[in-house]
């Protein structure tokens, strides 16, 4: 079976922290995509990164950056310096070849 | 190109009756993906088309859902006899649809519906 799970509900920073939002996920294929998209108020999911099953090296973006880690099915996403435009809920999503599947979501509260 | 477009954005109706909704994917996009999302959840598969044929449908989607791409380009969604628990953001997206996995979708802004 698919799963995502991101355990966090919702998490609330302090403008300039860094914060890690985490995500597990459960699959038998060996081929995969992992995604990370945030979803502002005005409800559009915008996509952030994709990730295949045999590139396990982490990348940064900007204030971005993803730790996927295969050995325990952990695909990770941190903001560094977080900023109130970084408030939203974002999902991380399992991809295969025709679907995703979505984690609830963790919502990320930024505070100045 | 304005990405994916989705009519309406919100639609309010009364239990029992039936809704359509309209997703136009960005252009020579040849996939098109429905989802749902209920308040607090992650979106969830319905179905898919590559152009005009409907591939893949989820148990989500019952007897009184259906889906239609006519011509490849864009798609309708229908409810007949919607129910409360149909309520929920229903989003569109597309995909070019090269090779076997898409480069991440691009959504639409989603159509809310809220069965009273």
């Amino acid at each position: 079976a698919q799963k995502v799970t991101q355990a966090q509900t919702e998490i609330s920073v302090v403008e300039k922290e860094d914060v890690t939002l985490d995500c597990v996920y459960e699959t038998r294929d060996t081929t995969y995509y992992l995604f990370w998209y945030k979803q502002p108020p005005s409800g559009e999911l915008v996509f952030l990164i994709r990730r295949n099953s045999f590139d396990e090296q982490n990348e940064i973006s900007g204030r971005y950056s993803w730790n996927f880690q295969k050995s325990t099915s952990s695909f990770n996403f941190t903001i560094t310096a977080s900023q109130v435009v970084d408030s939203a809920v974002y999902f991380c999503a399992l991809g295969g070849f025709n679907k995703f599947y979505f984690g609830s979501g963790t919502k990320l509260n930024v505070k100045p | 190109d304005t990405g994916v477009s989705q009519d309406p954005r919100h639609k309010i109706t009364k239990r029992g009756q039936n809704v359509t909704f309209r997703c136009d994917p960005i252009s020579e996009h040849n996939r098109l993906y429905w989802y749902r999302q209920t308040l607090g959840q992650g979106p969830e598969f319905l179905t898919y088309f590559q152009n005009e044929a409907q591939l893949e449908k989820s148990r989500l989607l019952s007897d009184r859902f259906s889906a239609e791409r006519p011509k490849g380009s864009f798609s309708t969604l229908e409810i007949q006899r919607t129910e409360q628990g149909d309520s929920a953001m229903y989003l569109c997206a597309s995909s070019p649809g090269r090779g076997q996995v898409d480069y991440g979708y691009t959504f639409g802004s989603g159509t809310r519906l809220t069965v009273v």
